[in-house]
């Protein structure tokens, strides 16, 4: 089983819907939880992170753990055709003196005017 | 500010061949990092330096070199290029390496092995 798995989509919706976008993961000692952001032929940018299960709101988005089932959550309400990029979802853990960073494959997301 | 500056962006290389992909951040960051993004793979770490005159293998460390040159510049060298090594790779700073911040990207530079 791997790490990390993110359904690869592609997505297409329409403007104005509201996006769900997931992750499952298998290691129960992830600590973080980052969501990426990455448009065409430009590197990730952090787009939301958060440490324990429960919700976090920035403006039309929020990102939603639920460790004990190992789901990681991205939503976007109100969605717009600037939101149109690849979401990478990404736990990490330190332990030990290490890192351990995991990023997922990716959900390509178009959203239509 | 230019953030992290990745050079070239676009290569092709045949097969045996070497080469090094630049990176340079403004940032004063401490820590750097080369991935690679491999369709279907997600992001792959292959090195990263902790601090100015560390460097430490990550996932994929094999096939490349790096150089932490100073705390602005982290190379990455092919000695010996392979189709496997076509990918895009990312450089990424942060202010210190073990920590759970943010990593500032490149954008990226597109290599392609015959």
């Amino acid at each position: 089983q791997k790490e990390v798995e993110q359904d690869p989509g592609p997505l297409s919706v329409p403007e104005g819907a509201i996006v769900s976008l997931n992750c499952t993961y298998s290691n129960s000692a992830f600590q973080y939880f980052m969501w990426y952001r990455q448009y065409s032929r430009k590197g990730p940018e952090l787009l939301m992170y958060t440490y324990s299960s429960g919700n976090k709101e920035d403006g039309r988005f929020t990102a939603q753990v639920d460790k004990s089932s190992k789901y990681i959550s991205l939503f976007i309400r109100d969605s717009q055709p600037s939101d149109s990029a690849t979401y990478l979802c990404a736990p990490g853990l330190l332990q030990g003196g290490s890192e351990k960073l995991v990023f997922g494959k990716g959900t390509k997301l178009t959203v239509n005017p | 500010n230019a953030g992290v500056t990745q050079t070239p962006k676009f290569q092709v290389l045949k097969t045996g061949q070497s080469m090094t992909l630049q990176c340079a951040q403004d940032m004063n960051h401490n820590s750097m990092y080369w991935y690679r993004q491999d369709p279907g793979m997600g992001l792959r770490l292959i090195y990263y330096s902790a601090s100015e005159g560390t460097t430490d293998k990550g996932e994929v460390p094999n096939g490349y070199n790096v150089s932490r040159l100073n705390k602005r510049e982290f190379s990455l060298r092919l000695e010996s290029a392979a189709p496997s090594q076509t990918s895009v790779y990312f450089c990424a700073s942060r202010k210190e390496d073990l920590t759970n911040e943010k990593l500032f990207f490149g954008s990226g530079t597109q290599l392609s092995v015959l």
